[in-house]
């Protein structure tokens, strides 16, 4: 199994609210990332976490909060948004260290109101 | 950090046409390199890498990559696009630890 699933595909949110995204992977990865990817852009880098600890904070707002409950398991807690936030958000993950290929999946694509 | 260019932001090429995107990263040091395409609406898929060894890689869906490290390029090649082709293309480079640095993006439309 060489997938990365991501939940919700799609998320509408009002700038007062609360909500999560949700990626999942059984592929034995140990590190986990977090991507922001607008429209003909690149993804830009926004968290990592190996062995299950946040590694990299590319100084991300604090309205966005990452967690990894387990090795398999990684979350975006989403709160207080702005319209900018509004993108693609990619889920990968790697073996981790130099020279293994990211899997990423098919991203949530987030739309703050 | 890493730089990595990718000169052309859009490339379009007829159908059954040959098609060169390409790549220059900044580093002096050994990178590895990829390839990513991603579809509308779609996270990115891996077309290819350079780790070591033979400078001509191939990848998936028939496309190739030579690495030029006197050049510091890694272009992406395929001798026939199809339809199917139409995409974004990301050329990225990890050095050490678990990030990568993309590039911009080319995004290649085929006519047919």
């Amino acid at each position: 199994d060489t997938e990365v699933t991501q939940t919700p595909k799609h998320l509408v949110m009002g700038m007062t609210n609360k909500k999560s995204l949700k990626c999942e992977q059984h592929m034995g990865h140990r590190a986990m990332y977090w991507y922001k990817q607008k429209a003909k852009k690149p993804p830009e880098l926004m968290f990592v976490y190996s062995y299950e600890k946040l590694s990299i904070n590319e100084s991300v707002p604090s309205r966005f909060s990452p967690e990894c409950p387990n090795s398999s398991l990684l979350n975006l807690h989403l709160h207080a948004l702005q319209p900018e936030d509004s993108a693609l958000y990619l889920c990968a993950s790697s073996l981790g260290g130099r020279g293994y290929e990211q899997y990423f999946g098919p991203g949530t694509r987030l739309t703050v109101t | 950090a890493q730089s990595v260019t990718q000169l052309d932001s859009q490339v379009p090429v007829f159908e059954e046409a040959p098609v060169e995107l390409r790549c220059n990263y900044s580093s002096s040091v050994s990178v590895y390199l990829f390839w990513y395409v991603q579809y509308p609406n779609q996270g990115l898929q891996l077309l290819l890498k350079y780790l070591s060894g033979s400078t001509l890689v191939k990848g998936i869906n028939g496309f190739e990559a030579e690495f030029n490290k006197s050049q510091t390029s890694f272009h992406l090649r395929k001798p026939s696009v199809h339809i199917s082709d139409t995409a974004e293309y990301f050329c990225a480079v990890s050095d050490i630890g678990n990030q990568f640095y993309f590039g911009t993006g080319t995004s290649l439309t085929v006519i047919p």
